[in-house]
């Protein structure tokens, strides 16, 4: 079975700096996605930003980048410029690319994020 | 948001009562899941369905049923809620193009 670890349950960042959020996950596949939700107070779970295993090109979203290292299986996201809206929770989640993974979700178990002015 | 809604927002409920959760969806879209999110847990899927009467069981899928009559309609069940179902609850369906999962807005459930 897939697994995925987010090993900071929470880090902290002050305004304007950058933070490293980091993921591990466990997977025999070779084709998969990797995926960063945002969850903030409001509760709404939002995308991120997601990485397919096949390209070796880390994904960036505006701030948003990811560091995929696909020989560790290891994804961190990296978010630049830190601004007071990014302080939310964080969850990493794994996605096997084929139908008869029916497309389910693993997640990890979060990082809250705090951002200080 | 991909159209998607969960009903009720908030709901407390005894022990040893059932109940019912609902998902609707105007997006068409085949693919629609049922998660449970718990402090130190992240998000844990309970089922999923993969087409109208098509469903399966997800990782906490124990005490746990569901129902899929229309595509739209995706319903939660807890036939005798217990006090470790205290829980929030989300519903999510799959884009068609993107194969992204889109999350509705969350149902906290309080067991008493």
């Amino acid at each position: 079975a897939q697994t995925v670890t987010q090993s900071q349950p929470e880090m902290s960042v002050q305004e304007a700096e950058t933070v490293t959020l980091s993921c591990t996950y466990d997977t025999s596949e070779s084709d998969y996605y990797l995926f960063w939700y945002k969850q903030p107070p409001s509760r709404q779970m939002i995308l991120v930003i997601r990485q397919e295993a096949y390209k070796q090109q880390n994904a960036t979203e505006n701030r948003f980048s990811v560091n995929f290292q696909k020989a560790a299986k290891s994804f961190s996201l990296k978010i630049s410029d830190s601004q007071l809206g990014d302080a939310a929770m964080y969850f990493c989640a794994y996605r096997a690319n084929s139908g008869g993974s029916n497309y389910k979700l693993t997640f990890g178990k979060g990082t809250l994020l705090t951002v200080n002015p | 948001d991909a159209g998607i809604t969960q009903s009720p927002r908030h709901k407390v409920t005894e022990t040893g009562t059932p109940v019912t959760l609902r998902c609707h969806q105007t997006e068409n879209h085949r693919y629609m899941y049922w998660y449970r999110q718990d402090p130190g847990h992240g998000l844990r899927l309970i089922h999923y369905s993969y087409g109208v009467k098509d469903t399966d069981k997800g990782e906490v899928s124990d005490g746990y049923s569901v129902s899929r009559s229309k595509t739209e309609d995706f319903l939660l069940t807890l036939e005798s809620a217990t006090s470790s179902q205290t829980s929030v609850y989300f519903c999510a369906t799959l884009g068609r193009f993107t194969y992204e999962q889109y999350f509705g807005p969350g149902t906290r459930l309080t067991v008493t």
